[in-house]
């Protein structure tokens, strides 16, 4: 176990409603890191903070996410107006200290219906 | 932005053969390339990485190769075992504690 944890491990919902996902880092690490990955896709990156700081969001981005960390150590991922097409597994990975590695999470499975 | 292809997409070993799985990327700028083992339903997990600077770096029975030049680098496995079947995922970035540009995985079945 790593000690990244993510919750709710499984979402469903319907089209149109917002969603929250949670993810709690490794503690004293500073960047965290939010992917999504399809069935049989790689992770896909979604945005990263360093501390409380969002330095990096993807273009794939659409404006219905949002991600906040708002003291630095936990962060959620927020979507809006949820559709099909939102439908992934949603990663949190998180790095620091003295080592290179991203650890991950066991991710969030959204499903909109 | 960085782009990561992966081969094979799928890979099927006897137990006890070697396996390789390649990557290939386009931006040069790319110094650090981890590769990650992912479990049926369970999270990746870093099983070996490699920067720049190094054009081998070998962990028990696993190894990674990198050809700056080429923009290609690739995990091999020896002597593999039926726990070793996974989905295996090379990526990219630009600096280790940067995003990661993932490949699109390669399912590793190794046959008892």
């Amino acid at each position: 176990d790593t000690g990244v944890s993510q919750n709710p491990r499984h979402k469903i919902t319907k089209r149109g409603q917002n969603v929250t996902f949670r993810c709690d880092p490794i503690s004293e690490h500073n960047r965290l890191y939010w992917y999504r990955q399809t069935l049989g896709q790689g992770p896909e990156f979604l945005t990263y903070f360093q501390n409380e700081a969002q330095l990096e969001k993807s273009r794939l981005l659409s404006d219905r996410f949002s991600a906040e960390r708002p003291k630095g150590s936990f962060s959620t991922l927020e979507i809006q107006r949820t559709e099909q097409g939102d439908s992934a597994m949603y990663l949190c990975a998180c790095q620091g200290g003295m080592t290179d590695t991203q650890y991950f999470g066991p991710g969030t499975r959204l499903t909109v219906l | 932005g960085e782009n990561v292809e992966q081969h094979p997409s799928t890979l099927s070993v006897q137990e006890g053969d070697s396996a390789v799985i390649k990557c290939t990327y386009s931006d040069s700028a790319s110094n650090y390339f981890p590769w990650y083992k992912q479990e049926l339903g369970k999270r990746p997990q870093l099983i070996i990485d490699i920067r720049s600077n190094v054009g081998e770096k070998k962990d028990q029975r696993i190894a990674v190769t990198l050809n700056k030049t080429a923009k290609h680098f690739s995990l091999h496995i020896t002597e593999t075992q039926p726990e070793d079947s996974a989905v295996y995922f090379c990526a990219a970035s630009h600096n280790a504690g940067n995003m990661l540009t993932f490949g699109g995985g390669t399912r590793l079945m190794v046959k008892p």
